[in-house]
């Protein structure tokens, strides 16, 4: 079973507001992405990153930011929230050993801009 | 062009029968393959990872893989009602870390 939790599940917050959505996995896996997903359409890549102190811009311009101090953390910050944003947003991890890839992915946070 | 080409569906086949996904790809360098499978309101769950051309099976499974096509596919066989999902392919590079995802493919399964 794979161990990444996202907090919180569901979010409902005014426009403006600073939040912060928390994704921790304790498998100490390196590599770690953040995906933001509208009902029924794709998977948008926004941030990932490849260990501690390094993060990359996905595809998608989301307006957030990520850090990673520590290989079990990885925030993702909205400065100003919009009615835009409002999504669910996936965090997932990345174990590679030998020719085998897994990624697992947390359970989703639910966020509604009002 | 997109990297990764899935058709959305919806498919929708009675239960019993064998379903075919696929997915078709441009970039070369992708060396694994992986296909998820998501339920409404859940985030993706891992069904099946290969890194080679060829068939890999587990249970009602098969993924296959076709690398001089850059064409990969999912069967299943024997589909149950449980089965009804979205079903992402997602590929990646060997030395990178990105990896990139279908926009899947809305299966439902009629009892």
């Amino acid at each position: 079973e794979a161990d990444i939790y996202q907090t919180p599940r569901y979010l409902v917050i005014g426009t403006g507001k600073k939040i912060t959505l928390e994704c921790s996995q304790t498998m100490g896996h390196d590599k770690m992405y953040w995906y933001q997903q509208d009902p029924g359409m794709e998977l948008h890549l926004i941030h990932y990153s490849y260990g501690v102190n390094s993060t990359e811009k996905g595809d998608l311009s989301s307006e957030s930011t990520v850090s990673r101090i520590r290989t079990e953390h990885f925030p993702l910050t909205l400065e100003s929230a919009r009615p835009s944003h409002t999504s669910q947003y996936l965090c997932a991890s990345l174990n590679r050993e030998g020719m085998n890839t897994e990624a697992f992915f947390g359970q989703g946070t639910r966020l509604t801009v009002v | 062009q997109k990297e990764v080409e899935q058709d959305p569906g919806p498919l929708s086949v009675p239960e019993g029968a064998i379903v075919s996904l696929n997915c078709t790809y441009s970039n070369s360098a992708f060396q694994y393959f992986m296909w998820y499978r998501q339920y409404s309101r859940k985030g993706p769950e891992l069904l099946m990872y290969t890194y080679s051309s060829g068939n890999k099976e587990d249970g009602r499974f098969t993924a296959q893989v076709d690398k001089s096509s850059k064409y990969i596919s999912l069967f299943i066989r024997d589909s149950q009602p449980s089965d009804s999902a979205t079903y992402l392919c997602a590929m990646g590079y060997s030395s990178a870390s990105k990896i990139i995802f279908g926009s899947g493919t809305r299966l439902s399964i009629r009892p």
